[in-house]
């Protein structure tokens, strides 16, 4: 069973430009969350989709935004980037039900502002 | 709002030996999910352990085990044997069954050290 896939796993990026990040769920998974990991504030959520519909949001500004396709992948998008966007930023997949608890973590893509 | 702490930012253990890892959390809700999850330097995040708030019996997966205490809002990991493969950022995690979703809230880290 193929795990979460996050594409590009590397990029470096200008400040000022946009950037979009993919997420791949694992098969059947129909809920993606969104994290950045940075070594100052640790690992931070940045929101949750589900269905195709986002159903938690961290607290981070609107340039940053996300959304679900039919099939579940997942895409997150930067505008504006700044200096500070630098991070790994993870995705994971859960399956829905009152009994899965569990989020599969892909292995992140690092992103560079310069 | 929830928050989890973890107090060690390094830890150090001896391959073979025991350690243990803290986590302390902070919640109002009598019922959640509590986890500890492993990256290591491939950056891969790991789920190692979980815990379900409302069984009393601190869960066991192979080498790993915790101590959950409700009352005092902490949840340590045991790492028996400690192999050279451990050696990683440990992350202790907090997940409401309240909310409908899969939002988790990451306590700061240790990181582990396994000296051979």
């Amino acid at each position: 069973k193929a795990g979460v896939t996050q594409t590009p796993r590397y990029l470096i990026k200008t400040r000022g430009q946009q950037v979009t990040l993919s997420c791949s769920p694992i098969s059947g998974h129909r809920s993606v969350s969104w994290y950045q990991q940075t070594p100052g504030q640790g690992l931070q959520f940045l929101f949750e989709y589900f269905s195709e519909t986002q159903r938690n949001k961290g607290n981070f500004p609107g340039r940053f935004s996300g959304r679900q396709f039919s099939n579940s992948r997942s895409e997150m998008n930067v505008s504006t980037l700044e200096l500070g966007d630098s991070a790994l930023y993870l995705c994971a997949s859960s399956l829905v039900g009152p009994t899965n608890t569990e989020a599969f973590f892909g292995q992140g893509t690092r992103l560079t502002v310069v | 709002a929830q928050t989890v702490t973890q107090s060690q930012p390094e830890m150090s253990v001896q391959e073979a030996e025991t350690v243990t890892l803290s986590c302390t959390y902070d919640t109002s809700e009598s019922d959640y999910y509590l986890f500890w999850y492993k990256q290591p330097p491939s950056r891969q995040m790991i789920l190692v352990i979980r815990q379900e708030a409302y069984k009393q019996q601190n869960a066991t997966e192979n080498r790993f085990s915790v101590n959950f205490q409700k009352a005092a809002k902490s949840f340590s990991l045991k790492i028996s044997d400690s192999q050279l493969g451990d050696a990683a950022m440990y992350f202790c995690a907090y997940r409401s069954s309240n909310n409908a979703g899969n939002m988790l809230t990451f306590g700061g880290g240790t990181r582990l050290m396994v000296k051979p």
